[in-house]
């Protein structure tokens, strides 16, 4: 079946410096997708979400890219901070669908 | 600010052994879902449940699994004969609506010996 995939699985940043995490899915059916922060022996906390009929959507300091073109998502943390470490998660979901589909993570790592 | 709430943290059980775990959702939500992460492994979708009833379910979702809300506030998992391979991490979810964003519970981890 199709799934939810990510880029690199590791991620070292400076502190201040901007992170930005990538996502790719299969499935272009898909039309809900949600960036979820996962911090050592905690439930996947929400971060930001976007649908498909948008290409950008900002919280604070994060922003998620949809490209539906090439079936890629980002989450961009501006100003990483050493509580931003964590590993993060795409997750996407499809017309009427209930359940998530995960990707397997991607851990950032913020440096002093 | 309303959240997602399980018991046990942790549990410890012998094969073959039955466990529950339990789950408050957040109190206006509809929809339901526990989903599991094996350690190191991504997180993986089990049921969802609305109106008092399986909506969807995935493959890992056997027989041995069930889920209920016995009242109106408790979702329970109940495994019936836990296997070694259940050992993880379980997570509850909720969603106001079944399209929109799921608040995790901080998850109960399960080891089976």
């Amino acid at each position: 079946g199709e799934s939810v995939g990510l880029h690199l699985p590791t991620l070292s940043v400076q502190e201040g410096d901007n992170s930005i995490i990538n996502c790719a899915y299969s499935n272009s059916a898909s039309d809900y997708f949600i960036w979820y922060k996962q911090e050592s022996g905690k439930g996947p906390q929400f971060i930001i979400d976007i649908r498909s009929n948008m290409d950008k959507r900002q919280g604070q300091r994060v922003t998620v890219l949809l490209n539906k073109t090439v079936k890629h998502l980002s989450l961009q943390i501006a100003a990483t901070q050493p509580g931003d470490s964590a590993v993060y998660f795409c997750a996407e979901t499809f017309p009427y669908g209930q359940n998530f589909v995960f990707g397997p993570g991607t851990r950032l790592s913020v440096l002093p | 600010e309303p959240e997602v709430t399980q018991t046990p943290s942790h549990q410890v059980t012998q094969m073959g052994q039955e466990v529950i775990l339990r789950c408050v959702p957040i109190s206006n939500h509809l929809y339901f879902y526990w989903y599991r992460q094996i350690l190191g492994q991504k997180v993986e979708f089990l049921v969802s449940f609305y109106n008092n009833e399986i909506s969807e379910k995935s493959e890992i979702f056997d027989d041995q699994f069930s889920v209920e809300r016995p009242d109106g506030s408790n979702f329970t998992l109940k495994i019936r004969s836990t296997k070694l391979e259940d050992s993880a991490m379980y997570f509850c979810a909720s969603s106001a609506t079944g399209q929109e964003t799921q608040y995790f519970g901080p998850g109960t981890r399960l080891l089976v010996l």
